[in-house]
């Protein structure tokens, strides 16, 4: 079974640029999530779809990042314009559900350095 | 919300030596708690997992027993390898809400 994809896995910009992060899941998973993984530090979630739809965006900064999952299949993620402290990795998962009992599987992530 | 607290690291341990990673939560309902594993340049890893009390994950040779009293699932392994080197994390989910996760606790094993 394939697992979850995401390219670019590197990416370097200059501030203000923008950048996008794309993520096709795992087949016949139905949520998506996307995390922020700033080194040294646990992944924060950014963003959760339930097929195409928005469950959770709360700690999405909305001047600058934007996500959309079409279809409900795949997903991008975008920063416009970036800023230094956006240099993270990006991490896309999947699951079957959003309930607690289904496992999220992990990207292998794009790491973003804003120089 | 959801939160976790890990051990604070980096853990050292000699091959074959006792690992015990402590990690305890807060939650609201009844959540699933999971350790995920991050090796070296790699992404996040299920480890295994735990969806009730008294409930036992195990895998490669880890385990973690889910504690309601306690609201813990502390991560232990009898006999620990170099390749287990990487960074653990805990992480409650509960109900419909995302995966929450701590700032997880690097172990390296030497030979």
């Amino acid at each position: 079974e394939a697992g979850v994809a995401q390219s670019p896995r590197y990416k370097i910009i200059e501030k203000r640029q923008s950048v996008a992060f794309w993520c096709n899941p795992i087949s016949g998973h139905a949520t998506l999530y996307w995390y922020q993984q700033i080194l040294g530090q646990g992944p924060k979630l950014l963003i959760q779809f339930q097929n195409n739809g928005v469950v959770d965006d709360s700690q999405l900064p909305k001047d600058r990042f934007s996500a959309e999952r079409l279809k409900g299949v795949d997903s991008t993620l975008k920063i416009q314009p970036a800023k230094l402290e956006d240099s993270a990795v990006y991490l896309c998962a999947s699951s079957l559900g959003g309930q607690g009992n289904f496992a999220a599987f992990f990207g292998q992530g794009t790491r973003l350095t804003v120089v | 919300g959801d939160s976790v607290t890990q051990m604070e690291g980096p853990v050292t341990l000699s091959e074959e030596a006792f690992l015990t990673i402590n990690c305890t939560y807060t939650a609201t309902g009844y959540p699933s708690l999971f350790w995920y594993v991050q090796y070296p340049g790699e992404g996040l890893q299920l480890l295994l997992k735990a969806t009730k009390a008294d409930d036992k994950g195990s895998n490669k040779g880890f385990e973690a027993t889910y504690r309601k009293e306690t609201t813990s699932f502390h991560l232990e392994k009898g006999s620990v390898q170099v390749s287990d080197s990487a960074v653990y994390f805990c992480a409650p989910q509960g109900g419909n809400t995302p995966l929450v996760f701590g700032k997880g606790t690097r172990l390296s094993v030497i030979a």
